[in-house]
């Protein structure tokens, strides 16, 4: 299979605890996007990479949020003393650079903080 | 982006054609209109997307009226696997294009 990947597809943590996501993108693909969605709510945007640099971030990515992409290739999303209000599927995309390329999903990371 | 309006949900009957419409009044001249959809528990997949012109592929046809303010998905046979929340997005080309999505409308459709 040659789709974004995103592991891992489930987490339970408990409130104060740090996780961290995994996605792989589409090999050739140099862009690498990060979306959280809630229940009953469209995919919210939180950041995004070209190869390597991050260049955006939403507001919603506070200071406890972190997300690499240290060689341009794989991404990591890392949330520091997670909250109840962090439970929400964490989901990843990748793109190609032309300018109207569609973005690529992952099946996301469900992330549930008792 | 220009802000998109769809209703909350459609029903459609297997095997007619599903209809989805979506205004987006506010969209700009280099906007172009983006739609996917999200079956339960999976990610959002592209659908189809176009300028001004209408589209079609292999899964639905995208028509645009000519003033652009607004725009009909069009699953010309939709199946049980085609129920799903459908999302209309406007964004400019370049850039990130980080898409931005409301709350979609949710099909079911029906035998």
């Amino acid at each position: 299979d040659t789709g974004v990947s995103q592991n891992p597809r489930h987490k339970i943590t408990k409130r104060g605890q740090n996780v961290t996501f995994r996605c792989d993108p589409i090999s050739e693909h140099n862009r690498l996007y990060w979306y959280r969605q809630t229940l009953g709510q469209g995919p919210e945007f939180l950041t995004y990479f070209q190869n390597e640099a991050q260049l955006e971030k939403s507001r919603l990515l506070s200071d406890r949020f972190s997300a690499e992409r240290p060689k341009g290739s794989f991404s990591t999303l890392e949330i520091q003393r997670t909250e109840q209000g962090d439970s929400a599927m964490y989901l990843c995309a990748s793109r190609p650079g032309t300018p109207t390329g569609e973005l690529f999903f992952g099946e996301g990371s469900r992330l549930t903080v008792l | 982006d220009a802000k998109t309006t769809q209703p909350p949900s459609m029903d459609c009957a297997e095997g007619r054609a599903a209809n989805l419409p979506c205004n987006h009044s506010t969209i700009s001249g280099n906007e172009y209109v983006y739609w996917y959809r999200q079956i339960h528990s999976q990610g959002p997949q592209y659908i189809i997307h176009g300028l001004k012109n209408n589209e079609t592929n292999e899964m639905a046809s995208l028509i645009i009226t000519e003033d652009r303010k607004s725009s009909t998905l069009i699953l010309p046979h939709a199946t049980l696997r085609d129920t799903a929340v459908y999302y209309c997005i406007v964004t400019r080309p370049g850039g990130g294009n980080k898409l931005t999505f409301g709350t979609g409308t949710q099909l079911k459709v029906e035998l």
